[in-house]
């Protein structure tokens, strides 16, 4: 089946150190996103990428890094710059960036604590 | 910036009446709308989208409104059922990048 699978689900990590979340695709879609959701509040951006090798920074890219070397996949680093860490992360992806669908796909998710 | 606002109060209503959620966005109107069902734990999932020049959208038993005048959206599920117990969120776009932001979600319960 097509869709958009993250991992893992949970994760614990100690104060300091780095952790990888992953982000696949098998939609084709160009577009793939990272949000940010923390109870209450709506999700929010953290980086986003349109194209293969290309990325950009969303509203709150601070402590975060990403890569898109393949056009399916598009992991996140939750680096220890990252003040307050623990959150629940949304990958999506989406067919054609700028189109006026913009319909996205999530994943489930990855809800990171720190310890 | 452009900045959206739902309703953070839950919404309880009774099983079978109409559920009416409100979503009002500030600044330029956007292109296109969207609305998405989150249940506790999962990602979000797509269920309509609207577009600037269209005033009403519908999918059996949902609605979705559009009004650039008062910058507001409205989401009705009509009949509705102890499953469409969810948190509903409003996404709209910036310019042509692709990009949404999302309002922070208003929870609806459904009593039987």
């Amino acid at each position: 089946d097509g869709g958009i699978t993250q991992s893992p689900k949970y994760l614990f990590r100690k104060e300091g150190q780095n952790v990888t979340l992953s982000c696949e695709q098998n939609l084709n879609h160009d577009a793939m996103y990272w949000y940010r959701q923390d109870p209450g509040q709506g999700l929010r951006l953290i980086y986003y990428s349109q194209i293969v090798n290309d990325f950009q920074k969303g509203d709150i890219a601070e402590g975060y890094s990403v890569s898109r070397e393949k056009k399916e996949s598009f992991p996140l680093t939750v680096t220890s710059a990252q003040k307050n860490p623990t959150a629940f992360y949304l990958c999506a992806s989406s067919g054609i960036a700028g189109t006026d669908t913009g319909e996205l796909f999530f994943g489930e998710g990855s809800r990171l604590t720190v310890l | 910036s452009q900045k959206i606002e739902q309703n953070s109060e839950a919404l309880n209503i009774q099983e079978g009446k109409t559920a009416t959620l409100t979503c009002n966005y500030t600044n330029y109107s956007p292109a296109y709308l969207q609305w998405y069902r989150q249940d506790p734990g999962r990602g979000p999932v797509f269920l309509l989208l609207i577009r600037e020049n269209e005033k009403e959208k519908r999918k059996e038993r949902l609605k979705v409104t559009f009004d650039t005048t008062l910058k507001q959206s409205l989401f009705h599920i009509t009949a509705s059922q102890p499953a469409d117990s969810a948190t509903y969120l409003c996404a709209l776009d910036i310019g042509n990048t692709g990009k949404l932001i999302f309002g922070q979600g208003t929870t609806l319960q459904v009593k039987p």
